[in-house]
């Protein structure tokens, strides 16, 4: 079975600071990971996804994932946030080969960015 | 941009009572799911659907839960008789040809007396 453990409950961040936010999981099968983020009164969206290739995934607003498997982690990153990046971030993984489409979700990560 | 729609936006039943979530998925997507998040838990699988039957189902989905796609645009999830416990946002999401894009919808708010 697969599990995703979100070890920061809340980021506050200065805005244009750098910031990390990170997921682990575990799973005795190949997966595949992805972040969401949902921003308030809206639903998740999906933000970047690992399904297979190179280890390091962007997303179209300056977000960035690397999947590492010798430690289990796919850590987001943003070199530079904004006011507009606060919102809660959501890790998932799925199994590689999963047909169905379930998502295990962490905790949530909420992402706080202060002028 | 085409988008999950979900209602009502908020719902308040009694405990016992029978309540029905909408959901219509975005145009031509074929596989369906719903997911729940208790207050300060966790996103929650519930079912995933596709080809007009469930394909998987979570501990949680037992026979108080049931899904329909009544008329090839909407989506719903119905518990026959609401507990305390599943007070939680319901959400819904879509995806197409590949299952790993799923579009989800803003949520139900569900809040059972």
């Amino acid at each position: 079975a697969q599990s995703v453990t979100q070890l920061d409950s809340q980021v506050p961040v200065f805005e244009e600071a750098p910031v990390e936010l990170r997921c682990n999981y575990s799973s005795s099968v190949s997966v595949y990971l992805f972040w969401y983020v949902q921003y308030p009164n809206q639903g998740l969206q999906l933000l970047l996804k690992y399904l297979s290739g190179s280890t390091l995934v962007e997303s179209i607003n300056g977000f960035e994932a690397e999947f590492n498997k010798s430690q289990t982690s796919f850590h987001l990153r943003k070199p530079s946030v904004h006011i507009s990046d606060t919102a809660e971030y959501f890790c998932a993984v799925s199994a590689g080969s999963s047909n169905t489409g379930k998502l295990i979700f962490g905790q949530g990560t909420t992402l706080q960015v202060k002028p | 941009e085409p988008e999950v729609t979900q209602t009502p936006s908020h719902q308040v039943t009694q405990m016992g009572q029978e309540v029905i979530l909408r959901c219509v998925p975005i145009s031509n997507h074929l596989y369906f799911y719903w997911y729940r998040q208790i207050l300060g838990q966790k996103v929650e699988f519930l079912v995933s659907f596709y080809n007009n039957e469930i394909s998987e189902k979570s501990e949680i989905f037992d026979d108080q839960f049931s899904v329909e796609r009544p008329d090839g645009s909407n989506f719903t999830l119905k518990i026959r008789s609401t507990k305390l416990e599943d007070s939680a946002m319901y959400f819904c999401a879509s995806s197409g040809g590949v299952w790993w894009t799923q579009y989800f919808g803003p949520g139900t708010r569900l809040l059972v007396l």
